[in-house]
C-alpha cells in the first residue's frame, strides 16, 4: 500500500529558479490538497484540487501553481523561488465525502531555497 | 479565516506522567480531528470528534469535544517515549478544507 507518495524528498534551490513538485495517490481520493508546514505555524493550506481538471486557492497561493491533469496527480509549481518558500511541503488526499475529510498524507518534501 | 490555537507549544515531561494539549478557537466547527506527526513523516489521523461534548478514547489517548463545538483536549495518561511527537488539531471548516492549529510538541523521556 503506497497510499500518498510524494518526489523528491529534499531540494535545494536558487533563488529565481524553478521547480515542480509531485504528489502520486493510489487510493482513487477526488480531493487532493497541498499545505506547508513552517516552526509553530501548523499546516497551512496552498492549493487544493476537488477533481481531476480542477484546482482552486488556499489560505497561502501566492507564489504557486497546480495542475490536477490525472486524478490520481497533484503536480505543485514554483515558477521563480523565494527564500520565503522554504518549507517542508505535505500533499494529501481524501474522499471527499462531508461527513468525515480524513486526509491521509505524504512523508513531505523539505526545500530550502538560497 | 478560522484560527485555531494550541497550547501549550512544547512539552517535555517524563515517563509515566500525564499531559493536556488545549485546542482553542473563537469559531465552531462542524468537526475536530487530532492528528499526530513524527520527525521525517506526515501528520496521521488519531481520531475525529464530531458532536459537542463527545469524549473519545483511544487505549491511554483521551480526546474531548466542547459542548460549544469550539474548543478541544486531549489527554493522555501514563504517558510512554512512543507517545512523543507533534499533535496537531485541525478543524474542518467549509467545504472540505481543514484548518490546522500551530501543533504541540511532546517530548516523553524515559
Amino acid at each position: 500500500n503506497a497510499g500518498v507518495t510524494q518526489t523528491p524528498k529534499f531540494r535545494v534551490l536558487k533563488t529565481g529558479q524553478s521547480m515542480t513538485l509531485l504528489c502520486a495517490q493510489d487510493m482513487n481520493h477526488e480531493y487532493m490538497y497541498w499545505y506547508r508546514q513552517d516552526p509553530g505555524m501548523g499546516l497551512r493550506l496552498i492549493h487544493y484540487s476537488v477533481g481531476e481538471g480542477t484546482t482552486a486557492k488556499g489560505e497561502v497561493p501566492d507564489g504557486y501553481n497546480v495542475s490536477r491533469l490525472k486524478k490520481q496527480n497533484f503536480l505543485l509549481g514554483l515558477e521563480s523561488a523565494a527564500p520565503s518558500q522554504t518549507s517542508v511541503y505535505f500533499c494529501a488526499s481524501s474522499t471527499g465525502l462531508q461527513s468525515l475529510n480524513i486526509q491521509y498524507f505524504g512523508a513531505g518534501t523539505r526545500l530550502s531555497v538560497l | 479565516t478560522q484560527l485555531l490555537e494550541q497550547s501549550p507549544q512544547f512539552l517535555s515531561i517524563q515517563e509515566g506522567e500525564n499531559l493536556t494539549v488545549y485546542c482553542n478557537s473563537s469559531s465552531v466547527f462542524s468537526s475536530l480531528q487530532w492528528y499526530r506527526q513524527e520527525p521525517g513523516e506526515g501528520p496521521v489521523l488519531l481520531v475525529t470528534v464530531v458532536t459537542g461534548g463527545e469524549v473519545k478514547k483511544l487505549k491511554r489517548l483521551t480526546f474531548q469535544f466542547g459542548d460549544a463545538r469550539k474548543d478541544s483536549s486531549l489527554h493522555i495518561t501514563a504517558a510512554q517515549p512512543g507517545d512523543t511527537g507533534l499533535y496537531l488539531c485541525a478543524g474542518k471548516a467549509a467545504g472540505n478544507k481543514l484548518t490546522f492549529g500551530g501543533g504541540t510538541r511532546v517530548l516523553v523521556k524515559p
